[in-house]
């Protein structure tokens, strides 16, 4: 069985670009958890979907959207990138949510804003 | 929201030593994930533990959610065991609290 899987790996993009970032969940997972890691906040939760819906976002800034696909994969999404969005962006799967089912994470994209 | 506080922030082991991980946390909860995260980054699965004790192979954790708290052990530990060690209940709706993890250091 195939793990979560994210797209790219590493990005590196200039400040006031958008970028996208993918997920592939495991197979039959629906719920799909988005966070971000950065060295002086850690582990952030960003927002998570559901059989397309967003249940849950968390305390960030309006720049950062996602959405989930019919197939379950999610992408999200940040605009107008600012220096401070360089951090690890973590996918995690789950069957049903991470309240009550095992959460499964991806490598991660590492993504640099210069 | 919930609070996770983990304990200690660092270790540093000898190879062949033990450790014991400690995690609390604010709030009751109905199950609790321990990550292993490696130099790449990536969070790997060591224990969906809502209650009572797991074991898996040199490691195991126990789970006291009446007391707010689980531990993490590891035996004989590993050059391969070191990294950051992070312990996630979920809190309230469809999200996982992460603590600020325990990062650990084996030296040969």
């Amino acid at each position: 069985k195939a793990g979560v899987t994210q797209t790219p790996r590493y990005l590196i993009k200039t400040r006031g670009q958008q970028v996208t970032l993918s997920c592939s969940p495991i197979s039959g997972h629906r719920s799909v958890s988005w966070y971000q890691q950065t060295p002086g906040q850690g582990l952030q939760f960003l927002f998570e979907y559901f059989s397309e819906t967003q249940r849950n976002k968390g305390n960030f800034p309006g720049r950062f959207s996602g959405r989930q696909f019919s197939n379950s994969r999610s992408e999200m999404n940040v605009s107008t990138l600012e220096l401070g969005d360089s951090a690890l962006y973590l996918c995690a799967s789950s069957s049903t949510g991470p309240t009550n089912t095992e959460a499964f994470f991806g490598q991660g994209t590492r993504l640099t804003v210069v | 929201g919930i609070q996770v506080e983990q304990s200690p922030p660092d270790l540093i082991l000898q190879e062949g030593a033990n450790s014991t991980l400690r995690c609390n946390f604010s709030d009751s909860v109905n199950n609790l994930q321990w990550f292993h995260q490696n130099p790449w980054g990536q969070l790997i699965n060591l224990f969906y533990i809502p209650s009572g004790t797991k074991q898996n192979g040199r490691l195991s954790a126990t789970t006291v959610a009446t007391e707010r708290y689980s531990l993490l052990y590891i035996s004989s530990s590993q050059t391969t065991d070191s990294g950051v060690y992070f312990c996630a209940p979920p809190s309230g709706s469809y999200q996982l609290t992460f603590g600020k993890g325990t990062k650990l250091s084996v030296i040969p």
